[in-house]
């Protein structure tokens, strides 16, 4: 069955830090893979999305690259700022119009001053 | 900008009671989903429902849980009787038809005492 798998947190950085949470998959066919982000109390928005093979999606100053001989979609920023401070989920969704989004654990994401 | 909302924001119920959780999609959005997210866990597919009909569901949701969409706007998902584990954050998500991207609301938070 399809899977996804992302680096332990939490993950803590100082401002302006480089930034990457990793995240692998496991599916058959072509997946589309995402990243959303739940800020404190809140729920979940999509940050960034890639539908194939070395698509890079980016928002926000955020990037990944789909990249299907290693399976991963990797999550980079080149300077976190502290409203960065979040959980990060990475998802993958087969095509098709009803099909889930099957997540990973998530990764909380502490930037400090 | 549409965004998809949900009622109430935070439910507190007795194990064993009924409780219905109300999801407004967003108005020309067709596929309909539900997801839990149970406190420091991942978040979990429950239902995919299009058509009036149920498209996918997980193990979890067993015959204890329903949705239904009793109108031209509401979604609903129902749990008959409330176990101490149902406690958990519920995401209902919509999207387009042919669409890829789903949009989250910001949840329910259940309890169960």
């Amino acid at each position: 069955g399809n899977s996804v798998t992302q680096m332990e947190g939490p993950v803590t950085l100082s401002e302006e830090a480089f930034l990457t949470i990793n995240c692998t998959y496991t599916a058959t066919g072509y997946p589309s893979l995402f990243w959303y982000v739940q800020y404190p109390g809140e729920g979940l928005q999509l940050l960034l999305k890639a539908t194939k093979a070395d698509d890079k999606g980016s928002n926000k100053g955020f990037e990944a690259t789909y990249r299907k001989e290693t399976t991963s979609f990797h999550l980079e920023k080149g300077s976190v700022q502290v409203s960065d401070s979040a959980v990060y989920f990475c998802a993958l969704r087969h095509t098709g119009t009803a099909s889930k989004l099957t997540f990973g654990t998530g990764t909380r994401l502490q930037v400090t001053l | 900008e549409p965004e998809v909302t949900q009622t109430p924001s935070h439910q507190v119920t007795q194990m064993g009671q009924e409780v219905i959780l109300r999801c407004v999609p967003i108005s020309n959005h067709l596929y309909f989903y539900w997801y839990r997210q149970i406190l420091g866990q991942k978040v979990e597919f429950l239902v995919s429902f299009y058509n009036n009909e149920i498209s996918e569901k997980s193990e979890i949701f067993d015959d204890q849980f329903s949705v239904e969409r009793p109108d031209g706007s509401n979604f609903t998902l129902k749990i008959r009787s409330t176990k101490l584990e149902d406690s958990a954050m519920y995401f209902c998500a919509s999207n387009v038809q042919g669409a890829d991207e789903q949009y989250f609301g910001p949840g329910t938070r259940l309890t169960v005492t």
